[in-house]
């Protein structure tokens, strides 16, 4: 089966530290990644996609970057936080080889103070 | 006008009913079609997935597409409380690497014993 790891599941952060949010797949090669956000109210927001190893678009101007140093690891990260960072984070996959469906990770849920 | 529309809710409906949650969207592009499911603090997961006009039925999962109107809509008979999460569409234009989901802002249902 193919399986989405996010770590870790929850973050306490105070504004202007740094952040790194990982995400691991199993059980497939070459996937297409997904960072999303969830804020209340606003529905899921992608952030970045990846098709491939070093290979990132952004989404939407912001002061997150994310990398992906390997096939199954897709990093999201951000040097200084601010209050608007706070959300829930989630990494996905679309199944590879088949129209659009995306899987998700069990998510990341930070809070900035 | 927003290009995936979906009513806030919440929703609350006794054990038993036929519940109907719907979606509009202003895009005619969009001809990939998803309904997800999310349990608090939970990852989506993929219920339903539709291409094109027409119906999909899952147990007791119906998912309806109606482009001329552009209107999608799930049906669930023989409501559970197993069933109270929060409920997303999705939708894209298009398949492949690069293919994007636009997400509806998510319905809370809370089904009652």
């Amino acid at each position: 089966s193919q399986t989405i790891h996010q770590w870790p599941a929850t973050l306490v952060q105070p504004v202007g530290s740094p952040l790194s949010l990982e995400c691991t797949v199993e059980g497939t090669s070459n996937p297409n990644l997904y960072w999303y956000r969830q804020a209340a109210g606003r529905g899921l927001q992608l952030l970045f996609y990846s098709v491939g190893i070093g290979q990132i678009s952004s989404e939407v101007p912001q002061n997150l970057s994310a990398s992906r140093p390997q096939d199954r690891q897709f990093i999201l990260s951000s040097k200084k936080l601010l209050l608007s960072d706070s959300g829930f984070y989630l990494c996905a996959r679309r199944r590879a080889g088949v129209d659009n469906e995306q899987f998700f990770g069990p998510g990341t849920r930070l809070t900035v103070l | 006008q927003k290009e995936v529309e979906q009513d806030p809710g919440p929703l609350s409906v006794p054990e038993g009913a036929i519940v109907s949650l719907n979606c509009t969207y202003s895009n005619s592009a969009f001809q990939y079609f998803m309904w997800y499911r999310q349990y608090s603090r939970k990852g989506p997961e993929l219920l339903m997935y539709t291409y094109s006009s027409g119906n999909k039925e899952d147990g007791r999962f119906t998912a309806q597409v109606d482009k001329s109107s552009k209107y999608i809509s799930l049906f669930i008979r023989d409501s559970q409380p197993s069933d109270s999460a929060t409920y997303l569409c999705a939708m894209s234009a298009f398949s492949g690497a690069n293919s994007k989901l636009t997400f509806g802002k998510g319905i809370t249902l809370s089904v009652r014993p």
